[in-house]
């Protein structure tokens, strides 16, 4: 079984620019998380999906981050436009379902470099 | 704010001897599950170990243990007989059980293993 992959690995642009990134998950999971760990802090929850809806977005940061997930498959996260402070890591979970069964596993991160 | 920290940014170990990571963590919840996380230097991080709030019974898993003492709000991790291939960072978190499915980590704790 294919693990949750994550594109690019790493990203660097100009302070302004967009950029996306892409999280396929673990097929059949109907759970996708974004968290993101920011200059060796604690990794942070972003947002969750349950298939094509958003059900909780309450860690995301600010307007210029967009996270969308069409079809229920494979989602992505657009930062526009960027900034310095958005440096770091970014990181995609997904699981099968909710409670105890509810393992998450993660991808192994798009590194996001924000000059 | 609920919290998570891992006092120890850093700790070593011998090849074969035993090490100890400690977790506290600051809820008022009664229902949630802790988790300690794995990432190795290839960055994808994977579960190693889980323990639900209700459950007294320490989890086990193969070289990995936890002592969780819920009125400290303690979730240490103990790895007997260390491999080199037990060198990561070693993420403790938790998830409530009646506010959506989010992780939250702690800071980190990076474990070096001395051949």
């Amino acid at each position: 079984e294919a693990g949750v992959t994550q594109f690019p690995s790493h990203s660097v642009i100009e302070k302004g620019q967009t950029v996306t990134l892409r999280c396929d998950p673990i097929s059949g999971h109907d759970n996708l998380y974004w968290y993101r760990r920011v200059m060796g802090k604690e990794i942070k929850f972003l947002l969750h999906f349950v298939k094509e809806s958003k059900q909780d977005e309450s860690g995301m940061p600010n307007n210029r981050f967009l996270a969308e997930r069409t079809g229920g498959t494979y989602s992505t996260l657009k930062v526009q436009p960027a900034e310095l402070e958005d440096s770091g890591v970014y990181f995609c979970a997904s699981s099968h379902q909710k409670g105890w069964a509810d393992t998450q596993y993660f991808g192994p991160g798009t590194r996001l470099t924000v000059l | 704010a609920q919290t998570v920290t891992q006092s120890q940014p850093e700790m070593s170990v011998q090849e074969a001897e035993t090490v100890t990571l400690s977790c506290t963590y600051d809820t008022s919840e009664s229902d949630y599950y802790l988790f300690w996380y794995k990432q190795p230097p290839s960055r994808q991080m994977i579960l190693v170990i889980r323990q639900e709030a209700y459950k007294q019974q320490n989890a086990t898993e193969n070289r990995f243990s936890v002592n969780f003492q819920k009125a400290a709000k303690s979730f240490s991790l103990k790895i007997s007989d260390s491999q080199l291939g037990d060198a990561a960072m070693y993420f403790c978190a938790y998830r409530l059980n009646n506010a959506g499915n989010m992780l939250t980590f702690g800071g980190g704790t990076r474990l070096m293993v001395k051949p």
